[in-house]
């Protein structure tokens, strides 16, 4: 079964609004999660790492401000699409890593598609 | 982290074993080798990951050169449902944050 679980799985949101994607895990405790970002026929692009109870940190050309990463307890991440524009439509995914044999495993969500229109 | 080099795309037949090559010829002594596939529409699912000796699960097998400059994923019996893009990542154990590349996106026909 799932191990990190998204809601929602597709969203559609009109231009200008904010949208929220949660990140689940569900039977362990995760202090550092990912989000990335996809689009059609394009790798997977990391956009932030987001920290339990403190700030995300972001890769290089994303804006903070734009993508908002909450990580108020250990098993939930939040990133918000704030003032959403059609080009920000994409395949938003997270991981977490969970304790398995010899070292961490990397999890990934189901992925949660975001459509602007 | 090092960067791997792979074949965009590859072809396999049902029920023939698939061989997915990996070149990482940067890779440090202390780095991870992990495989990923992600089948359309999904998040990435992991397969296997490996540091210098060769690596068998129930998914797959990872075999690594002695050198550690490149490396082969085998599918020992593909399947329809094998058909996906498969990525391979050199990273630190327990670094947590996977930088993906191209991948391989391979498809296996009946």
């Amino acid at each position: 079964g799932a191990v990190v679980s998204q809601h929602p799985s597709r969203v559609i949101c009109k231009s200008g609004t904010s949208v929220k994607i949660e990140c689940r895990s569900l039977d362990f405790q995760a202090t550092t999660m990912f989000w990335y970002r996809q689009f059609p026929k394009q790798s997977l692009m990391l956009m932030a790492t987001s920290n339990e109870g403190s700030k995300a940190t972001y890769e290089q050309g994303v804006e903070k401000d734009k993508f908002l990463i909450n990580h108020a307890s250990l098993t939930l991440s939040t990133l918000t699409v704030t003032s959403a524009h059609p080009e920000d439509s994409s395949f938003y995914i997270c991981s977490a890593s969970k304790p398995r044999g010899k070292g961490n495993t990397i999890y990934f969500g189901e992925g949660s598609w975001l459509t602007v229109v | 982290d090092a960067k791997t080099t792979q074949p965009p795309s590859m072809d396999c037949a049902e029920g023939r074993a698939a061989n997915l090559p990996c070149n990482h010829s940067t890779i440090s002594g202390n780095e991870y080798v992990y495989w990923y596939r992600q089948i359309h529409s999904q998040g990435p699912q992991y397969i296997i990951h490996g540091l210098k000796n060769n690596e068998t699960n129930e998914m797959a097998s990872l075999i690594i050169t002695e050198d550690r400059k490149s490396s082969t994923l085998i599918l020992p019996h593909a399947t329809l449902r094998d058909t996906a893009v498969y990525y391979c990542i050199v990273s630190l154990l327990n670094t947590d944050k996977l930088i993906f590349g191209t991948g391989t996106r391979l498809q296996v026909f009946p």
